[in-house]
């Protein structure tokens, strides 16, 4: 089974603080992605990535960095939390190898709170 | 830039009956994906629908495809109270590398006994 990994559950954080937020995948995916999710939004693409050390801005890019250092691994780094970040955050990883496989594996999910 | 809508977006039932969920899209694309969502928890994939006339099954979920008319729907039937979470709908944007989905805003389900 694919397992993306997310390292915490629920993060609490203080404005303008910087805030990590790790994802592994453990399927050897080629492609990850974040998403933030909010109430009548629907999940909002961040950012992406197609291999290492690569990166492209998804909708809503702005307040926040990405890194991609191992295929692996992809962070998302919010570099001066502010309120409306708060929100749930979701990593997923999917390969385009497999063209009958493509669909995108999500993890658990990071509750994210600024206060 | 890719709309993808989803119709009803609640949606409550009775156990037994069944209904369909609506996804439509604003540009081409053969690659859509059907999602559920419980509370609290992560996104699970259900269904990849990779081609005009796409259909698939699992249990009392039906998904199809429509390419031409930018229409995918999701087919409950005889619905049961585990069926209770939310569905999205995501179309893939078609670039060669790789999955970059648009979600829909979500369907929330709740059937009653």
């Amino acid at each position: 089974d694919v397992k993306v990994t997310q390292s915490s559950r629920y993060l609490v954080k203080r404005t303008g603080e910087k805030v990590f937020l790790e994802c592994v995948q453990d399927m050897d995916h080629e492609n990850m992605f974040w998403y933030r999710q909010d109430p009548g939004l629907g999940l909002r693409l961040i950012y992406f990535s197609y291999d290492v050390k690569m990166k492209e801005k998804g909708d809503i890019p702005e307040g926040y960095s990405v890194s991609r250092e191992k295929k692996e691994r992809f962070s998302l780094i919010l570099e001066s939390a502010s309120t409306n970040q708060t929100s749930m955050y979701l990593c997923a990883s999917s390969t385009y190898r497999d063209y009958m496989n493509t669909e995108a594996f999500f993890g658990q999910g990071t509750r994210l709170t600024v206060v | 830039e890719l709309k993808v809508e989803q119709n009803p977006l609640f949606l409550s039932m009775q156990e037994g009956k069944n209904y369909t969920i609506y996804c439509n899209y604003s540009t081409t694309s053969d690659r859509l994906y059907w999602y559920r969502q419980d509370p609290g928890r992560s996104l699970e994939s259900l269904f990849v629908l990779l081609s005009n006339g796409a259909v698939k099954q699992e249990g009392r979920l039906m998904a199809s495809l429509d390419t031409k008319a930018r229409l995918s729907t999701l087919h409950i039937t005889a619905a049961v109270h585990d069926l209770s979470a939310t569905y999205f709908c995501a179309v893939d944007r078609g670039e060669t590398s790789g999955s970059r989905l648009t979600f829909g805003e979500g369907t929330q389900l709740t059937v009653n006994p």
